[in-house]
C-alpha cells in the first residue's frame, strides 16, 4: 500500500542537540510538507517543498532545517536553536495542483529530556 | 494570507444528534476547502473536499459540508452522531493566489465529544 511513513514515532532531545525526523512517501507525490501541532493551535507550517532540490519556509521555520534531495524523502532537522521543540510533528504530501488533498503520516512526538 | 476560523474549540452532542462544526475563511477569492479528522496520536484523514461544482459535498462516514461563497463558510454536518465520531476536526483552505495555492491554512480545530 502507498503511504507516508514517519519515524520515529517518539523522539527525545537533549539540550543543545540536533535531531532529525524522517518522512518517506511512496505515493510519487511532488509536494511535501512539515507541520507542527500544539494543543489548541491547529497545524502550523514549518517548511514545504514543491519539487526536488527546492523548498520554502513556512510560518514558523526558525530553528528548523530541511532537505529535499530525493522525491520520496523530506527529512526535518530540529536544531538546538529551536528553544521550544516539544510538539507533535506531521509530514504530508500532495500530488498535482492545489485542488488535490494533502495526505498525512502518523506523526512524530518530540519531547525534551 | 488566508485565515481560517473554527467556531467552538469543543462541541458535545448526544449519540444520534445532529453534528454541526463551523468553519469560516477570510479570502474573497474562493479557494479549495477541506475537512480533516484526527484521532488521538494519529495523522489527519481527509473527510471531504470542495474544489469546483456542486456546493454540497459528501464525504466519508456520513459527513457532508456546504460551501457558501457569500458567507465565506464551509460548515461540516452529520445528521446523526455516532460514538466513533469522537475526534478532532480541522478545516483547511488553500491559499488564494500564486505560490500560496500549494499550501494549506488550518483552523485551530474542534474537538467533538459524543455522549451515549
Amino acid at each position: 500500500d502507498g503511504g507516508i511513513t514517519q519515524s520515529p514515532k517518539y523522539l527525545f532531545r537533549k539540550e543543545g542537540q540536533n535531531v532529525t525526523l524522517s518522512c518517506e512517501q511512496n505515493l510519487n507525490h511532488d509536494a511535501m510538507y512539515w507541520y507542527r501541532q500544539d494543543p489548541g493551535q491547529g497545524l502550523r507550517l514549518i517548511y514545504y517543498s514543491q519539487i526536488v532540490n527546492d523548498f520554502q519556509k513556512g510560518d514558523i521555520a526558525e530553528g528548523y532545517s530541511v532537505s529535499r534531495e530525493k522525491k520520496e524523502s523530506f527529512p526535518l532537522t530540529v536544531t538546538s536553536a529551536q528553544k521550544n521543540p516539544t510538539a507533535f510533528y506531521l509530514c504530508a504530501s500532495r500530488r498535482g495542483q492545489g485542488n488535490q488533498p494533502q495526505h498525512f503520516g502518523d506523526g512524530t512526538r518530540l519531547s525534551i529530556l | 494570507a488566508q485565515s481560517v476560523t473554527q467556531l467552538g474549540s469543543h462541541v458535545s452532542v448526544s449519540e444520534g444528534a445532529l453534528v454541526l462544526l463551523r468553519c469560516n475563511y477570510s479570502s474573497s477569492v474562493p479557494p479549495y476547502l477541506f475537512w480533516y479528522v484526527q484521532y488521538p496520536n494519529q495523522g489527519l484523514q481527509l473527510l471531504l473536499k470542495y474544489t469546483t461544482g456542486a456546493t454540497l459535498v459528501k464525504g466519508i462516514n456520513g459527513f457532508e459540508a456546504e460551501f457558501k461563497k457569500s458567507e465565506t463558510s464551509f460548515h461540516l454536518t452529520k445528521p446523526s452522531a455516532h460514538m466513533s465520531d469522537a475526534a478532532e476536526y480541522f478545516c483547511a483552505v488553500t491559499g488564494d493566489r500564486g505560490s500560496t495555492l500549494g499550501r494549506l491554512y488550518f483552523g485551530r480545530g474542534t474537538q467533538l465529544t459524543v455522549w451515549p
